[in-house]
């Protein structure tokens, strides 16, 4: 157990729909990131927050957005929905912002029908 | 931008034999090289990791080494196990953020 929690685990909507995916940080963690996990692309980088501000930026869509509040949870938030939005979504955190060993959760799976 | 390759894309051994995966990176700015095992339905487990300033790093049957010029890091397991049957990736540091490797299926037959 990695100490990330990431809920739901599974998630199933329709195109044109809006998602929320939450996270919560292994304890004493600062910073947080997402990552997208699809067969065609891998593993890509979305977004990091360290502390409540975004810190670095990845191939994260218009569409997409992410906050981290006061408790260091994290939220990702995906609009407008489309079927190539299908994947596995992770959320890592680490101490720091700096380069520290990330820990991922279990991820949401979206499903987009 | 920062391209991480990795090799072989499935790995086959038999319990008990070597393992190695290797990996590519491109940007010479990546400082930092972690591995990453993934059992179906779980998320990445964080193995072992390397930082630019050393060349290997061993923990038990598990050991990576970094070869900064040619830009090259390997993952290399002993002492195979039917349980270390899972896909492995490899990243590379670009920024705070990590390029991940497509990943290696390694099946450990007993």
């Amino acid at each position: 157990d990695s100490g990330v929690t990431q809920t739901p685990k599974h998630l199933i909507t329709a195109t044109g729909q809006r998602v929320t995916l939450r996270c919560s940080p292994r304890s004493g963690d600062l910073s947080v990131y997402w990552y997208q996990q699809s067969l065609d692309q891998g593993l890509q980088f979305l977004i990091q927050y360290y502390n409540g501000e975004e810190r670095a930026k990845g191939n994260i869509l218009e569409r997409f957005s992410a906050q981290q509040f006061p408790d260091l949870h994290s939220e990702l938030n995906l609009s407008s929905l489309e079927l190539g939005d299908s994947a596995l979504y992770f959320c890592a955190s680490s101490e720091t912002g700096g380069n520290q060993p990330q820990h991922f959760g279990d991820g949401t799976r979206l499903s987009i029908l | 931008g920062e391209n991480v390759e990795q090799h072989p894309s499935t790995l086959s051994v038999q319990e008990g034999d070597s393992a190695v995966i290797k990996c590519t990176y491109s940007d010479s700015a990546s400082n930092y090289f972690p591995w990453y095992k993934q059992e179906l339905g779980k998320g990445p487990q964080l193995i072992i990791d390397i930082r630019s300033n050393v060349g290997e790093k061993k923990d038990q049957r598990i050991a990576v080494t970094l070869n900064k010029t040619a830009k090259h890091f390997s993952l290399h397991i002993t002492e195979t196990q039917p349980e270390d049957s899972a896909v492995y990736f490899c990243a590379a540091s670009k920024g705070t953020a990590l390029i991940f490797g497509k990943g290696t299926t390694l099946s450990v037959s007993s």
